[in-house]
């Protein structure tokens, strides 16, 4: 089984800072990661996939990096409805799908 | 537009089955390279990948849960339906299904074979479990 492991668990950053969150696998596991943002009462907003690329729609200051078992997520200029919780998912054929235990993005 | 919506039972009882249907549109899950995957979110906690199921019917289980979860689809009712065995308090969780499919990005062929990455892109709305006697 592969196992994700996000940090850090809880962010505290301003409005305007630049943030960075990592996730990483137990083993390789290519690109195939995506990022996720939660708010409270919602579902999941898929960012960025294949560690890389952005969803359609999703800001330029979101941006992902990585491969193999490391993987960061970078918000270049954090804006007041950045606030929220953000998750890594890697997939493997195999095996499914595997979520970090996710990173509360809270305002200092 | 793709859009997914969760149903069934707000309460269970401890030891009864838990069965969840997850109706879409905007697609077909008999299309080449298009799945469906069950998630859960107990109150205050982390995203927990439960199941998958391919258009061509294959199916993954989270190894934890394997032995208490079956799922399966209905391509002509546009739905895919969970269920769970001998639901526990620790159960209790927001449960959401979720559009998955290949993505260019990502994918890649070697030694003759395709290796796709299924991306969970559109997700539904999500339907609350409470498990208590």
């Amino acid at each position: 089984d592969i196992q994700m492991t996000q940090s850090p668990s809880t962010l505290s950053a301003s409005v305007g800072d630049r943030v960075t969150i990592t996730c990483r696998a137990s083993q390789s596991i290519n690109s195939w990661l995506a990022w996720y943002q939660q708010k409270p009462g919602k579902a999941p907003k898929l960012l960025i996939y294949a560690a890389s690329t952005l969803q359609s729609g999703v800001p330029s200051r979101f941006s992902g990096s990585g491969s193999g078992t490391d993987f960061t997520l970078t918000i270049s200029s954090l804006q007041p409805d950045d606030f929220a919780s953000y998750y890594c998912q890697q997939y493997n054929f195999y095996s499914g799908y595997t979520f970090g235990q996710g990173t509360k993005l809270e305002i200092k | 537009q793709i859009t997914l919506k969760e149903s069934g039972p707000t309460l269970v009882k401890p030891t009864q089955i838990l069965t969840l249907t997850c109706t879409f549109s905007g697609f077909s899950l008999s299309t080449t390279g298009v799945s469906v995957g069950w998630i859960r979110q107990p109150p205050g906690r982390a995203l927990e990948w439960l199941a998958l199921i391919y258009w061509d019917d294959d199916k993954r289980y989270s190894p934890f849960l394997r032995s208490r979860l079956t799922i399966t689809k209905d391509t002509s009712k546009n739905q895919v339906v969970v269920t769970m065995t001998n639901m526990d308090p620790v159960d209790t969780a927001t449960y959401y299904c979720a559009h998955s499919q290949r993505s260019s990005s990502g994918s890649y062929y070697q030694g003759g074979l395709g290796y796709y990455y299924y991306v969970m892109d559109v997700w539904g709305q999500g339907t609350t479990v409470t498990v208590s006697s």
